[in-house]
């Protein structure tokens, strides 16, 4: 099955600076890759994905990048405010399931 | 904005006790699932429904689970004799199609078996 690995499982950026979550997977014929943003207490909420006839996509300060030869995708968050801290999951499925696999999270920490 | 909910938010109960876990997906989503988190770990799937049976289901998902859609708003799952290993975070999620768009999740249920 499917396995994502995802890094870094913390991260502290300053106000203002920017944010990078890598995430890789094992499965090729994965070919749609969300990311969701997980606030305390609430539950994961779907914030940007990326399907893999396309490399790049943005919405405002947030992109995804997707590396299919490489199984890589990576969340870039630009301009950081304090509300992005949160904990942030990867995931990925293909057109064959209806699961999604996540990865393990990453906790940001965004400092004022 | 439609989403999905969940109750309780918390739930307590004995070792060997039955659970059920409610969810209202989002009015016009076809497919259900659940999703479970134990404390430091990934968010695992369990199971997912579409058309009054199941679709798809984990290794995790044995005879000691269920669900059941018994009206037309509300999903469950049933967890029929409690293990200790079942305290995690529950989470519904609906979509409104299956193997393409995106899934929404609920806050969860966190069930806290003792």
């Amino acid at each position: 099955g499917e396995n994502v690995e995802q890094h870094p499982s913390t991260l502290s950026v300053q106000e203002g600076d920017s944010a990078v979550i890598k995430c890789t997977y094992s499965d090729s014929a994965s070919n749609y890759f969300p990311w969701y943003k997980q606030e305390l207490g609430k539950g994961p909420q779907l914030i940007i994905d990326i399907r893999s006839n396309v490399g790049e996509k943005k919405d405002q300060r947030i992109a995804v990048t997707l590396n299919k030869t490489a199984k890589h995708f990576s969340l870039h968050i630009t301009e950081t405010q304090p509300e992005d801290s949160a904990v942030y999951f990867c995931a990925a499925k293909s057109s064959n399931d209806y699961k999604l696999s996540f990865g393990a999270g990453t906790t940001v920490t965004v400092r004022a | 904005e439609p989403e999905v909910t969940q109750t309780p938010s918390h739930q307590v109960t004995q070792m060997g006790q039955e659970v059920i876990l409610r969810c209202v997906p989002i009015s016009n989503h076809l497919y259900f699932y659940w999703y479970r988190q134990i404390l430091g770990q990934k968010v695992e799937f369990l199971v997912s429904f579409y058309n009054n049976e199941i679709s798809e289901k984990s290794e995790i998902f044995d005879d000691q689970f269920s669900v059941e859609r018994p009206d037309g708003s509300n999903f469950t799952l049933k967890i029929r004799s409690t293990k200790l290993e079942d305290s995690a975070m529950y989470f519904c999620a609906s979509s409104e199609a299956g193997l393409g768009p995106e899934a929404f999740f609920g806050q969860g249920t966190r069930l806290t078996v003792v």
